[in-house]
């Protein structure tokens, strides 16, 4: 089965400062994507990025950024120039062959003023 | 468009009532789930449609039931709910033949069972 893991509970930083959060997944699939959702204290799920795993270029939207390593099965989200807007959880999401999405746990980042 | 809706916002029942949890989507979207989040953790699928008519056990069906008679709606549905079915819902749409995996959510309803 399919497992997402999120190492890191929670983290904080500067304003201005940048931070990467790290994800790591297990699945024997060779096709497949991966997401970065942010959920704000609001509680609504928003889409921060995505990767096709067949595509080897790290996509990229304004400042975030993924680092996607697919032999490692590492898909870490970098996040720079850090505001306070993207004080939030973080979660990564795993999508199988059946569109079924798995999530990790979550990372709580604090931006700190 | 408003999106994907869902209410009630916030609900408390006590064991053994059944309750439905509303969610509406105006975007023509064929694919909708219905996901649960329990504190400090990820959601988990409960279930899924890929269009009317058709539906889907995810992770964690124990409990629920689910409906999908038109594109726009997918109830779900408590049958005498228990302490452990205490979570935030999520339901969420999908139009696959767009941009895959690109789930738009709505803005969730805490239950509590008490």
């Amino acid at each position: 089965a399919q497992t997402v893991t999120q190492s890191q509970p929670e983290m904080s930083v500067q304003e201005a400062e940048t931070v990467t959060l790290s994800c790591t997944y297990d699945t024997s699939e060779n096709n497949y994507y991966l997401f970065w959702y942010k959920q704000p204290p609001s509680r609504q799920m928003i889409l921060v990025i995505r990767q096709e795993a067949y595509k080897q270029q790290n996509a990229t939207e304004n400042r975030f950024s993924v680092n996607f390593q697919k032999a490692a099965k590492s898909f870490s989200l970098k996040i720079s120039d850090s505001q306070l807007g993207d004080t939030a959880m973080y979660f990564c999401a795993f999508m199988d062959s059946n569109y079924q999405l798995i999530w990790g746990a979550g990372t709580k980042l604090i931006i700190k003023p | 468009n408003a999106g994907v809706t869902q209410t009630p916002k916030f609900r408390i029942l006590k064991i053994g009532q059944s309750m439905t949890l509303q969610c509406t989507q105006d975007m023509n979207h064929n694919y909708m789930y219905w996901y649960r989040q329990d504190p400090g953790m990820g959601l988990k699928l409960i279930y899924y449609s890929v269009g009317a008519g058709i539906t889907d056990k995810g992770e964690v069906p124990n409990g629920y039931n689910v409906s999908r008679s038109t594109t726009e709606d997918f109830p779900l549905r408590l049958e005498l709910a228990a302490p452990s079915q205490t979570s935030v819902y999520f339901c969420a749409s999908s139009y696959q033949g767009g941009r895959v995996g690109e789930q738009y959510f709505g803005p969730g309803t805490r239950l509590t069972v008490t």
